[in-house]
């Protein structure tokens, strides 16, 4: 079965930083492109970031420069390393795969992790 | 950058046809996906470039795209539908992905 698996999510104070993680399994992660989209409370879908399978990265301009996109294909890893975190990057955050050979789209969606950024 | 714009909120009565829109500078000449939300879910896809139905999803649910306006028809309403639905495009300007802020649709 293909599914992706977020962790890494928490409470952090402003500043701070965390690392999150998508796991995935049932498929080559080194094959796909993949995004992570981020969703604060009772707010619409929000996109962060994207890295191809040839580690091609692009980032929402709301967090470029603080944060960073990477992959370890060998453990079947997403990485999304967030640093100087604010207020308003509260939210679930998503990993989401596209369909075999596209790019932008999103078919496999993971079932988020929450990060609360606060004192 | 791009913006995508859509009607924060949409009713239908069961049985009846309800029409989303999302709105874009030539929005006709970009891909325009849909995803379907429920409430504390991940979203789902129903509709990629513009018209296709991943599989699974039901017939009832259809898509078009010209000009400066993209649409999501779903006909024969099903409280089941009662989600949160938002369009997507990739913008090239700006190697950006773009959401549009979203569409409650309401079943009444």
């Amino acid at each position: 079965e293909v599914q992706l698996v977020e962790s890494g999510g928490g409470l952090v104070q402003p500043g701070g930083s965390l690392r999150l993680s998508c796991a995935a399994s049932g498929f080559t992660l080194s094959s796909f492109s993949m995004n992570w989209v981020r969703q604060a409370p009772g707010k619409g879908l929000e996109w962060v970031s994207y890295i191809s399978s040839g580690s091609t990265i692009f980032y929402a301009d709301s967090v470029r420069g603080r944060f960073t996109i990477s992959r370890d294909n060998d453990k079947n890893l997403l990485y999304l390393q967030m640093n100087s975190l604010r207020a308003e990057d509260s939210a679930v955050y998503y990993c989401a795969r596209p369909p075999p050979g596209a790019a932008f789209e999103m078919d496999v969606w993971g079932q988020g992790t929450t990060v609360t950024v606060s004192s | 950058s791009y913006v995508l714009t859509q009607p924060p909120s949409v009713s239908a009565a069961p049985g009846k046809t309800a029409t989303i829109t999302c709105a874009g500078n030539n929005i006709g000449s970009k891909s325009v996906h849909w995803y379907q939300q429920q409430p504390g879910q991940a979203p789902v896809a129903v509709i990629y470039y513009d018209s296709d139905r991943p599989s699974g999803v039901p017939e009832r649910f259809s898509g078009s795209n010209s000009g400066n306006t993209a649409t999501l028809t779903i006909s024969r309403v099903e409280a089941g539908d009662e989600a949160d639905y938002y369009c997507q495009v990739w913008d090239t300007s700006s190697d950006h992905v773009v959401f549009g802020g979203g569409t409650r649709l309401s079943v009444l």
